[in-house]
C-alpha cells in the first residue's frame, strides 16, 4: 500500500518569511495529492491539491510543486501570517484505491 | 447540510460505558470515513464506507469498535466498554469520487474517558 512520509514535523519562520514542508510517496500510481490544514480544536481542512498531470498550482500566497520522477511533493507559504500557524498534513491516493494516505503532519509555528 | 456535521462535540464517559458518535455527512457524498486523532498525533485511519457498505474495516482497533452507515448518509461509530486509551478526536470525513476531490472533515467528537 501507499506510504507517505512528511517533513519536518515542526517548524518555526519569521513572519513574513516563507515556509516549505516536503512529503514523499512510495506508490509510482498516485495521482492525487491534497494538503490540509488544521487548526486548534477543528478538523482538517483542504487548502490546496494538485493532480499528476501538472507540476505547479499556486493559490494567492500557497502553491504546491509535484515532482513525480522522485515521487515527492511539497507545499510552499509565502508572506506568511501569523493565522498561517496550524498542523498540515500531506496525503496521497491512487485512483484505483479508495481512501487517502495522510503524512504525519507539520507543525506550524510563525513568529511575530 | 453545508458541511460534515458532527455530534456530540464533547463526549466524556466512564470507563466501561458504551458510547456512540455521529456524523452526518455533506448530502450526495457517497464515501464517508472515520479517523481518530489522539492528542498531537496524527490521523489514524478507522473504517470506510461507500454507500452504505463498508469495504475497508482495517483500522479498527479491536472488536470494542464498530460503524454503521444507513440511507446512504449518516452513519454512527459505536465503541462498547469504552478503556482510557479510546480518549482521542473522532474525526469524519465524507467525498465525492472515493476522495479523488479531497475529503471534507468535520470538526470531531472529542471522546474523554475517565
Amino acid at each position: 500500500g501507499e506510504n507517505v512520509e512528511q517533513h519536518p514535523s515542526t517548524l518555526s519562520v519569521q513572519e513574513g518569511d516563507s515556509a516549505v514542508i516536503k512529503c514523499t510517496y512510495s506508490d509510482s500510481a498516485s495521482n492525487y495529492f491534497p494538503w490540509y490544514k488544521q487548526e486548534l480544536g477543528k478538523g482538517p481542512q483542504l487548502i490546496i491539491d494538485i493532480r499528476s498531470n501538472v507540476g505547479e498550482k499556486k493559490d494567492q500566497r500557497i502553491a504546491v510543486t509535484l515532482n513525480k520522477t522522485a515521487k515527492h511533493f511539497s507545499l510552499h507559504i509565502t508572506e506568511t501570517q501569523p493565522e498561517d500557524s496550524a498542523v498540515y498534513f500531506c496525503a496521497a491516493i491512487n485512483f484505483g484505491n479508495e481512501k487517502l494516505t495522510f503524512g504525519t503532519g507539520t507543525r506550524l509555528t510563525i513568529i511575530p | 447540510g453545508a458541511g460534515v456535521s458532527q455530534s456530540p462535540s464533547n463526549k466524556v464517559t466512564e470507563k466501561g460505558k458504551d458510547v456512540e458518535l455521529r456524523c452526518d455527512p455533506i448530502s450526495g457524498h457517497t464515501a464517508l470515513y472515520w479517523y481518530r486523532q489522539s492528542l498531537g498525533q496524527g490521523l489514524e485511519f478507522l473504517i470506510y464506507f461507500q454507500g452504505n457498505s463498508a469495504p475497508d474495516k482495517s483500522g479498527l482497533p479491536s472488536d470494542r469498535f464498530s460503524a454503521e452507515r444507513t440511507g446512504g448518509s449518516v452513519s454512527t461509530l459505536t465503541i462498547q466498554r469504552t478503556q482510557q486509551e479510546d480518549s482521542a478526536v473522532y474525526l469524519c470525513a465524507s467525498s465525492l469520487n472515493r476522495g479523488q476531490n479531497g475529503y471534507t472533515f468535520g470538526s470531531g467528537t472529542r471522546l474523554t474517558v475517565v
